[in-house]
């Protein structure tokens, strides 16, 4: 069964600091991977959708990373504002059909 | 993309009562899923919800428990039956075009079982 694991479960980090958070899964065999962004009490907000045979993908400042090969997934977000201050979520999918298995996620706070 | 509206957005029940949320897409899709997401924790897929056939729970998860009607490719619903406290989460629905597209989810259901 895929395994979801994220690092670190919280970080804090003054404002303009580029912002590292990873991602692991035990299985390779994975379709994609996706990352989401979760406000408090709210919905998922997908972020970036990387593709099983791509290694990288980016959107304005973020970009994330793919290594099926290690299993690890990584998001960069550059420059970092307050208004990224939101929990940080990773899913990896199996099959094409969408069946996510998520981590625990990373709550990231940015302070003025 | 695909926008999805979830109702209630929240909503506190006796124990022993049952819940129906609605999921409502604004475009066909072939899958939808079902989350929960406890208290401080990540979200888990309670079922897989295809129109035209029944749903596919995950382990852990029980028709009985959580019933799930597709009656087309734009709607489903999830009941949450005979509730107790520990049925309190955040239940969201989800959407996938498939051939490994952008998942997207409604803004989820907050339930509070007292």
């Amino acid at each position: 069964k895929q395994e979801v694991t994220q690092i670190p479960a919280a970080l804090s980090v003054p404002e303009g600091e580029n912002l590292v958070l990873n991602c692991s899964f035990t299985d390779s065999a994975i379709y994609n991977l996706q990352w989401f962004r979760q406000d408090p009490g709210k919905g998922l907000t997908s972020l970036l959708l990387i593709q099983s045979s791509q290694r990288e993908q980016t959107s304005g400042r973020l970009n994330a990373s793919l290594d099926k090969s290690s299993g690890r997934s990584t998001l960069y977000i550059a420059a970092s504002q307050p208004g990224d201050s939101a929990t940080y979520l990773c899913a990896a999918s199996t099959d094409s059909w969408g069946k996510l298995q998520f981590g625990a996620g990373t709550q990231v706070v940015v302070t003025p | 993309s695909a926008v999805i509206s979830q109702k209630p957005s929240r909503d506190i029940c006796q124990r022993g009562t049952s819940l129906t949320i609605q999921c409502q897409v604004d475009s066909q899709v072939t899958m939808m899923f079902w989350y929960r997401q406890q208290p401080g924790q990540s979200l888990t897929l309670i079922a897989t919800a295809n129109q035209g056939s029944e749903a596919t729970y995950e382990s852990g998860f029980v028709i009985d428990k959580f019933p799930i009607s597709r009656p087309n490719l734009t709607f489903s619903t999830l009941t949450v039956s005979n509730m107790s406290p520990e049925d309190s989460s955040i239940y969201l629905c989800s959407v996938d075009q498939g051939g490994g597209t952008e998942a997207f989810f409604g803004q989820g259901t907050r339930l509070t079982v007292v």
